[in-house]
């Protein structure tokens, strides 16, 4: 099985803040890689899949790059509806593995 | 709009069964593969079990495998996850989400297994 390892797992940032999430494959996964966030107690919200396409609707302050084994996920300009939880996910092949998950808070 | 409604979570003792159903509107449900995802009290997403559009390739984790049957009803547009021989550890939220990789999902149902 694939292993994805996120990093890091918790980060505190202020309000206006540019932040970076690192999602790191065990093995080589192309561009299969898709970014997702949670608000506690609700469903996760698709955000990017192919690395770096944005669903329909997600502002362009969520961006996303990697290739092969090493992801990003940045988030501009942060927003208190930005504190959530993320997690990146690899589909290239079955199981399907979630990366642990990142706690972004407010400082 | 697309809408993913499951249903059928409650408790249940250990090696019971339940059979959660997830109910698919305002899309072409028939041409999506669909998914079940499940997320621990306090812990992170796991995926468990995949179908495609015409149920001719199904996965499942390991963690469920012998145990879990997923099946699909395209003309109900309808999802199912059949859960025999229920663990403790199989206590979690389970959300059905729509395509690959996840971009609808459900608002979750939730599975409690407890004596």
């Amino acid at each position: 099985d694939i292993q994805m390892t996120q990093s890091p797992s918790s980060l505190s940032a202020s309000v206006g803040d540019r932040v970076t999430i690192t999602c790191r494959a065990s093995q080589g996964i192309s561009n299969y890689l898709a970014w997702f966030q949670q608000q506690p107690g609700k469903a996760p919200k698709s955000l990017i899949y192919a690395a770096s396409t944005l669903q329909s609707g997600v502002p362009s302050k969520f961006s996303g790059s990697g290739s092969g084994t090493d992801f990003t996920l940045t988030i501009s300009s942060l927003q208190p509806e930005d504190f959530a939880t993320y997690y990146c996910q690899q589909y290239n092949s079955y199981p399907y593995t979630f990366g642990q998950g990142t706690k972004l808070e407010i400082k | 709009e697309v809408q993913l409604v499951e249903s059928g979570g409650g408790l249940v003792k250990p090696g019971g069964s339940l059979r959660l159903s997830c109910a698919a509107s305002g899309f072409t449900f028939s041409s999506y593969t669909m998914n079940w995802v499940r997320q621990a009290p306090g812990k992170g997403l796991e995926w468990v079990s995949s179908i495609s559009s015409s149920s001719s390739y199904i996965y499942y984790a390991d963690s469920v495998k012998g145990r879990f049957t997923i099946s699909r009803d395209n003309t109900k547009n309808s999802l199912y996850l059949q859960m025999n021989s229920l663990r403790a550890e199989d206590t979690a939220v389970y959300y059905c989400a729509r395509a690959k990789p996840e971009d609808y999902w459900g608002q979750g149902t939730l599975v409690t297994v407890s004596s």
